[in-house]
């Protein structure tokens, strides 16, 4: 199972939105909508963001939100605020029962 | 809340063996499926594998990479997932992390512990 695709760093001003794209194929991303993405500062353990490709946990902002089209999910930060300075990965469930994660996208705030 | 502790990292010799576990809190720790992950220095996430909840016959499934040589076991009693890793290679050489399966999700982890390998 390969990785799926991230773009590896993506930059804006505060207050600007940013979109992380993530790339798999119709046996995982495009099967399911069980993609996730994590948040993870340097140094520290990812953090949950969205799951389900659209649904927020309690606690993260509403800046954060998920998309998906075809084999392509999305997570969106609205507002970016420094704060949001941390890598970015993304999951998906796969037809063959296991998970995979993208590559990781390192988001940079200007 | 829950918690997750990974412990048993360390300094291991390729081709030998390491039990890592992830001892949890604050929630029922049957009722969920349990995943381990790793992550190598300066690189991204890898899930490894997880095991399912008793009520889905609490079953495993890996990543291609550790397939044959890890083994994921939970002790429902006290709480607490294993990973078993056997046959090491320098490349398994990373932070392993364990984490709650919730909706097709993670959404709690452990802080991680370091497993190095090499001679």
């Amino acid at each position: 199972q390969s990785a799926l695709t991230q773009p590896p760093s993506v930059s804006g001003s505060p207050g600007q939105s940013v979109t992380i794209s993530c790339t798999g194929t119709s046996s995982d991303v495009g099967s399911y909508n069980r993609v996730s993405w994590y948040q993870q500062p340097p140094g520290t353990a990812p953090k949950l963001m969205i799951y389900e490709v659209t649904n927020r946990p309690s606690g993260v902002p509403d800046r954060f939100s998920g998309s998906k089209s075809g084999n392509t999910a999305s997570l969106t930060i609205s507002g970016l605020q420094a704060e949001d300075e941390a890598d970015y990965y993304c999951s998906s469930y796969t037809s063959s029962s296991t998970y995979v994660f993208g590559s990781g996208t390192k988001v940079t705030v200007l | 809340e829950a918690h997750l502790v990974e412990s048993g990292g360390g300094l291991v010799q390729p081709g030998r063996s390491l039990r890592l576990s992830c001892t949890a809190s604050g929630f029922t720790f049957g009722d969920y499926a349990m995943s381990w992950f790793r992550q190598a220095p300066g690189k991204g996430l890898e899930w490894v594998g997880f095991i399912r909840s008793k009520a889905y016959g609490g079953t495993t499934e890996y990543a291609a990479s550790v397939k044959g040589r890890f083994t994921i076991s939970r002790d429902d009693s006290k709480s607490i997932a294993y990973l078993q890793m056997n046959s090491l290679k320098t490349e398994d050489t990373a932070v392993y992390y364990c984490g709650r399966d919730s909706n097709f999700a993670f959404d709690y982890w452990g802080q991680g512990t370091l497993v190095t390998v090499s001679s």
